[in-house]
């Protein structure tokens, strides 16, 4: 089953906008990593934020976190057509951290120049 | 550093046939865990793997098996293929004890069933 559930399901943007991507859970947990995926390959590690963060930068990349409402949201600035890809973000399945992790459907994020 | 690397890349199957993925997990990592991913979906959880046994399993059937070797690589077995089986089967490797860190994916093995 789907843990999280990310919300656009698809985002067109042009190069230099913003792009922000939601994603909310159902279950308690200890962190939240957001995933890229492009065209079909295996996926790569954006970020990870801890239950106790709010708030998380790396490069062009903010995380949110809000485990009140069970949602987290990724901000990805002045956007290159090289961010074309699918996001994913997952949560781990019961609640410990290092097991399995659960991912929503992801957004699919299409950035032309 | 090599990171996870996953053979085949690519595999037709008939259906009712057996087939077997194998992983080798980035260097250093103890955990490697196997997911499905339909067109068009998010990775499905199928089990994961610590010290050579199953420590997680997700929603799948028995028909889907694996192992963990002592040098920590993962063998995926699907019995009995179904049309339904085709997907691309990720492999993902982890440190048991690395709490905040991601995990890494290999680049995958697009299984056809035809």
């Amino acid at each position: 089953s789907q843990q999280g559930e990310e919300d656009p399901q698809a985002l067109s943007i042009q190069e230099g906008e913003n792009a922000t991507m939601n994603c909310s859970y159902k279950t308690s947990i200890n962190n939240l990593q957001w995933y890229r995926q492009n065209s079909g390959r295996g996926l790569v590690h954006l970020i990870l934020i801890r239950s106790n963060e709010r708030e998380k930068h790396s490069g062009r990349l903010r995380v949110t976190l809000d485990t009140s409402k069970k949602s987290s949201s990724l901000l990805i600035t002045a956007s290159r057509a090289a961010d074309t890809a699918s996001y994913f973000c997952a949560t781990d399945a019961f609640g410990q951290a290092g097991t399995a992790l659960i991912f929503g459907k992801g957004t699919t994020l299409s950035v032309s120049s | 550093d090599a990171g996870v690397t996953q053979s085949p890349t690519h595999l037709i199957k008939t259906r009712g046939q057996q087939v077997t993925l194998r992983c080798s997990p980035k260097s250093g990592h103890d955990t490697v865990s196997w997911y499905q991913q339909a067109l068009g979906q998010g990775p499905q959880f199928i089990f994961q793997y610590y010290e050579e046994e199953e420590r997680q399993r997700g929603n799948f059937p028995d028909r889907f098996s694996g192992h963990q070797f002592p040098n920590y690589s993962s063998e995926l077995n699907v019995n009995a293929l179904l049309l339904g089986d085709s997907a691309l089967y990720l492999c993902a490797s982890s440190l048991s004890w690395g709490l905040d860190y991601g995990y890494t994916f290999g680049s995958g093995t697009r299984l056809t069933v035809v």
